[in-house]
Formats: C-alpha cells, structure tokens, sequence
C-alpha cells in the first residue's frame, strides 16, 4: 500500500529566505507526482506535476524534483513572501489512485 | 469555463439522514473522483469514475455512492450520515486516467453530522 509522508509538518521561516519541502513515498511505480497549495478553508490549487520519466519542473519561484528509486521529492520555494504562507500537499498517482501526504503548513513572516 | 464547482459548500446532517454532494466539470475531462480530507490524516480517495456509466471504489468506499450518467456531472451520495462522515468533501477531475494530466479540485463542500 502506498504511503506518503512530509516532513516537517509545519515549517516558520522569515521573509526572502530559500526553502525545501520534503515529500517521501514507499512504493516507486508511479506515473507523477503532484504538488498542491491549500489556504486555509479553500480548495487544492495545482502548483507542479512531475511525470514519472522526469526529475524536475520549474515554475517562477518554485522548482520541484523527483527521485523515483529513492521515493522522494521536494519542493524548493525561492525568496519566500508572506502570500506563499498555506499549506502544501504533495500526491502520487498510480493506476487511477491519488495518495496524498498530510502535508506541510508553511508560514511566512515578514 | 467554471472548472470544478460543488455544491453545497456547507452542511449539517442528523445521523441517519441521506443527502447528495454534487460535483460539475465543464471542461470534458474524462477521469472525476471524490476526496475527503480529516485533519492530519491528508486526503483520502472514496470513489472515482474514468467515464461515463464507470464508476469504482477507492481506498474509503464504505458508506458512500457514486454514479456517473454523464461526462459533467459526479454525484456523492451519503446513503445514512454517521458521525464518522463530518469532513471535507472535494471533488477533483483530469482530462484522462493515463497519470499524464494535473487533476483540478473543486472549493470543497465542509459536511457536519450530528
């Protein structure tokens, strides 16, 4: 049974500073993994989907990788800002089930 | 396009009262499927549907379901609300089951039952 685990489960960083989110997984057949954002009381919006033939995707200030025989990902958020404070969810995928982790919740300060 | 949309966004049920969730996507994806997340414990996949009149289990099936009569629509129905059902219901939709395609989420319908 896949399981997915993100460390930490909370994370305090000021503003400007680089940071790494961490995402594991215990089975390595997937087809992608995904990385969502949720603000409080909200929906999940789509920030990267990493198929399993790659090992990274690169939007704006985000970069997330994947390492398939290690069952890990992160996701690296560059020069944080108080609007990236959410929570953030990484999922795999695999024959038509989405596992997801419990998350990450990120805070921001300025 | 509207993308995912749910309805209601909230609601209070009595243990033992049925109601239904309703999931709509306007943008002709062939994969839907239904969430619910509970604290700490992520979300956690109830049922999905690779297309119309195709509908299957997920890892939390019990007390739940779903039919799919067209590509739009992906009801969730409660058939005897119990306690162990208050959470947050998502309803999610890709263009097709292959893993090739980012899944969309609906806002979420947050459901009490007392």
């Amino acid at each position: 049974k896949q399981e997915v685990t993100q460390i930490p489960a909370a994370l305090s960083v000021p503003e400007g500073e680089n940071l790494v989110l961490n995402c594991s997984f215990t089975d390595s057949a997937i087809y992608n993994l995904q990385w969502f954002r949720q603000d409080p009381g909200k929906g999940l919006t789509s920030l990267l989907l990493i198929q399993s033939s790659q090992r990274e995707q690169t939007s704006g200030r985000l970069n997330a990788s994947l390492d398939k025989s290690s069952g890990r990902s992160t996701l690296y958020i560059a020069a944080s800002q108080p609007g990236d404070s959410a929570t953030y969810l990484c999922a795999v995928y695999n024959n038509n089930d989405m596992r997801f982790g419990a998350g990450t919740r990120l805070t921001v300060k300025p | 396009n509207a993308g995912v949309t749910q309805t209601p966004k909230f609601q209070v049920l009595k243990t033992g009262q049925s109601m239904t969730l309703q999931c709509a996507q306007d943008m002709n994806h062939e994969y839907m499927s239904w969430y619910r997340q509970d604290p700490g414990m992520g979300l956690r996949l109830i049922h999905y549907s690779v297309g119309a009149g195709i509908t299957d289990q997920g890892e939390v099936p019990n007390g739940y379901n779903v039919s799919r009569s067209t590509t739009e629509d992906f009801p969730l129905r409660l058939l005897s609300a119990a306690p162990s059902q208050t959470s947050v219901y998502f309803c999610a939709s890709s263009y097709s089951r292959s893993g090739s395609y980012e899944q969309y989420f609906g806002p979420g319908t947050r459901l009490t039952v007392t």
